[in-house]
């Protein structure tokens, strides 16, 4: 099993670009979420979703889309990217909501 | 929401010496409670987890934690630091809802 896969590992973007970062499972975990991880904030979730068709908002949400078409797959995206979203993003995947977590390698993203 | 507190961003430890790093949540509901690792430019791994049962669990690596509901708390401990431990140890807490909360983090040094 290749886990939680997360493309691509580093990115940079120009202000106002979008972007898809992706994120594949081959766990067949229902639950999927992102983070964000920024130095002495530790991860705040970004979208979360408990099934295929399924979403919700996590603690910042704001400037990202998720959407969730497969159970395998929850792709983020940056309608339009700002230096405030900097940072480096981990997708994760768990049997169920509330059970452990796996986490992806992450992506590290920078916005100038 | 629950929030999570770790006591101290940065601890140092010897090699050989104990390793305490403190966690306390905040929760009405009892709580599934983990502990996570991060070596630089990687990924969370899990380092071990409680949900129900035994009070003390242990994980990986030598490290186990005790939940102890009274004083809300579930700190990682480690009798005898290696090299190898040297990383950023994150506390989650889940409140069997559909979100993680996570601590800011402890980074973790060892001396030789």
């Amino acid at each position: 099993n290749a886990g939680v896969t997360q493309t691509p590992k580093f990115q940079v973007l120009k202000t106002g670009q979008s972007m898809t970062l992706q994120c594949a499972q081959d766990m067949n975990h229902e639950y999927m979420s992102w983070y964000r991880q920024d130095p002495g904030m530790g991860l705040r979730l970004i979208h979360y979703s408990v099934g295929a068709g399924i979403t919700d908002q996590g603690e910042v949400p704001n400037g990202y889309n998720v959407s969730r078409s497969t159970t395998e797959d929850f792709p983020l995206r940056l309608l339009s990217a700002a230096p405030s979203q900097t940072s480096v993003y981990f997708c994760a995947s768990g049997r169920l909501a509330g059970t452990e977590q796996y986490f992806g390698p992450g992506t590290r993203l920078t916005v100038t | 929401a629950q929030s999570v507190t770790q006591l101290g961003s940065h601890v140092s430890v010897s090699e050989g010496a104990l390793v305490l790093l403190r966690c306390n949540y905040s929760s009405s509901v009892p709580p599934y409670l983990f502990w996570y690792v991060q070596y630089p430019n990687q990924g969370l791994q899990l380092l071990l987890k409680y949900t129900t049962g035994a009070t003390l669990v242990k994980g990986i690596n030598g490290f186990e934690a005790e939940f102890k509901k009274s004083e809300t708390s579930f700190h990682l401990t480690k009798p005898s630091a290696h090299m190898s431990d040297a990383a950023e140890y994150f506390c989650a807490v889940s409140d069997t809802g559909n979100q993680f909360y996570f601590g800011t983090g402890t980074s973790l040094t060892v001396i030789p």
